[in-house]
């Protein structure tokens, strides 16, 4: 069964932390993506990575980066973690053509 | 640029009785559409798609959804509902005019499916 699998189903961390968020895909798909979900807000895109060292900017990238050094493997950086960034973290793949998504379970952060 | 507009923030419907999410969207060429499910503190998950050729497509659990390009519209459906239908629906869209194959998702709609 193909998946996208999310290092941490709920995380904790302290402002300031450096925090990853990990991703892992077994489909062999080019496209990885990192949104965040918020009540009222739906879903909002912060980074994605079309090839591997390659990344591009979303909707929301502020206090974010990623790296992708592996084409399966998309992490997701907060610097410094803060409080606004308490939220559900969820990755999704999908092949160079025009498709479907596949996510992954979800991160649920809490910064404290 | 595309968009995608679920009109609903929250439907509630009877165990039983038809569900019907709906779902506008806007885009500069040919769409592809996807409707996922999401359940409490979970990922999304996949429940059908239209590509091209027949407008009614059939996807998981019993739900379905007509393209209709005149409408612009891709409403979701199941002719009875269960409780355990009950959950946040998102509807995509994507098209060749983006780069990258980026979904634009609606803000989703919560079902409330009541015994």
């Amino acid at each position: 069964d193909v998946k996208v699998t999310q290092s941490s189903r709920y995380l904790v961390k302290r402002t300031g932390e450096k925090v990853f968020l990990e991703c892992v895909q077994d489909m062999d798909h080019e496209n990885m993506f990192w949104y965040r979900q918020d009540p009222g807000l739906g879903l909002r895109l912060i980074y994605f990575s079309y090839d591997v060292k390659m990344k591009e900017k979303g909707d929301i990238p502020e206090g974010y980066s990623v790296s992708r050094e592996k084409k399966e493997r998309f992490s997701l950086i907060l610097e410094s973690a803060s409080t606004n960034q308490t939220s559900m973290y969820l990755c999704a793949s999908s092949p160079r053509t025009l498709g479907g998504y596949t996510f992954g379970s979800g991160t649920r952060l809490t910064v404290v | 640029a595309q968009s995608v507009a679920q009109p609903e923030d929250q439907v509630n419907v009877a165990e039983g009785n038809p569900l019907t999410v709906k779902c506008t969207y806007s885009v500069s060429g040919n769409p592809y559409l996807f409707w996922y499910v999401q359940y409490p503190n979970r990922g999304l998950q996949f429940l059908l798609k239209y590509i091209t050729g027949d407008n009614l497509v059939k996807g998981s659990y019993g739900f379905e959804a007509e393209f209709n390009k005149s409408q612009t519209s891709f409403h979701l459906k199941k002719p009875s509902a269960l409780v355990s239908d009950s959950a946040l629906y998102f509807c995509a869209v994507q098209t060749a005019a983006d780069s990258w194959g980026k979904f634009q998702f609606g803000a989703g709609t919560q079902v409330v499916v009541t015994p």
